[in-house]
């Protein structure tokens, strides 16, 4: 069975841009989380969520939004991009809303120039 | 609200030496407690989980953590380890209830010499 599939796996951008990360859970999965991961540093939360309404959000600008279709893949979006949004963004799905049994993707590297 | 702290950056351990990796947490009650691992340009994967019952847990790869409620640590160890370990290891939180995000640390870079 396929993992979590995370596309594009690398991506460049400049600042003031518009970039748009997508994820596809494992079959069965209704639920996505997303993660921000800046180098050196852990993964931080930025969404979750489940059967396609958000479940939690957290301390990330209005710049980022999210959402999740009906096949229950999500897409991240981040808008007017900084340097300081270069980061490896990771996506993890589950079956439900808990954190009990998290499946991670590779991840899409973003950098910022 | 839940933190999590590694103290250790980076890690230099001989092959087939044993290994400690430390993780204290903060959470107003007993959290669910992750220990994973990610290798360079990959996801995480995860090694082992804590959420009640027996305080020594059992993970993959040989790899073992114990939940000591009174330092509100959750360390992991393996015996022996392999070149293969070589990683970025990161301890994280989860809340029981309302419990829709993990916490991570900043992570233990492992290195392992021959």
């Amino acid at each position: 069975d396929a993992g979590v599939t995370q596309s594009p796996t690398h991506l460049i951008k400049t600042r003031g841009q518009h970039v748009t990360l997508r994820c596809s859970p494992i079959s069965g999965h209704k639920s996505v989380s997303w993660y921000q991961q800046v180098l050196g540093q852990g993964p931080q939360f930025i969404f979750q969520y489940y059967e396609k309404e958000e479940r939690g959000r957290g301390n990330f600008p209005d710049r980022f939004s999210a959402r999740q279709f009906p096949n229950y893949s999500s897409e991240l979006n981040v808008n007017a991009l900084l340097l300081g949004d270069s980061a490896l963004y990771l996506c993890a799905s589950s079956l439900g809303t808990g954190v009990e049994k998290l499946f991670f993707g590779s991840g899409t590297q973003l950098s910022v120039l | 609200a839940q933190s999590v702290t590694q103290p250790d950056i980076h890690i230099t351990v001989s092959e087939g030496a044993s290994l400690e990796l430390r993780c204290n947490y903060s959470y107003g009650a007993t959290p669910y407690l992750f220990w994973y691992v990610q290798s360079p340009g990959q996801g995480l994967q995860l090694l082992l989980k804590y959420f009640s019952g027996d305080t020594l847990v059992q993970g993959i790869k040989g790899f073992e953590a114990e939940f000591k409620r009174s330092q509100s640590s959750f360390n992991l160890r393996k015996p022996s380890v392999h070149w293969s370990d070589a990683a970025e290891y990161f301890c994280a939180v989860g809340a029981v209830i309302g419990n829709e995000k993990l916490t991570f640390g900043t992570g233990t870079r492992l290195t392992i010499i021959p």
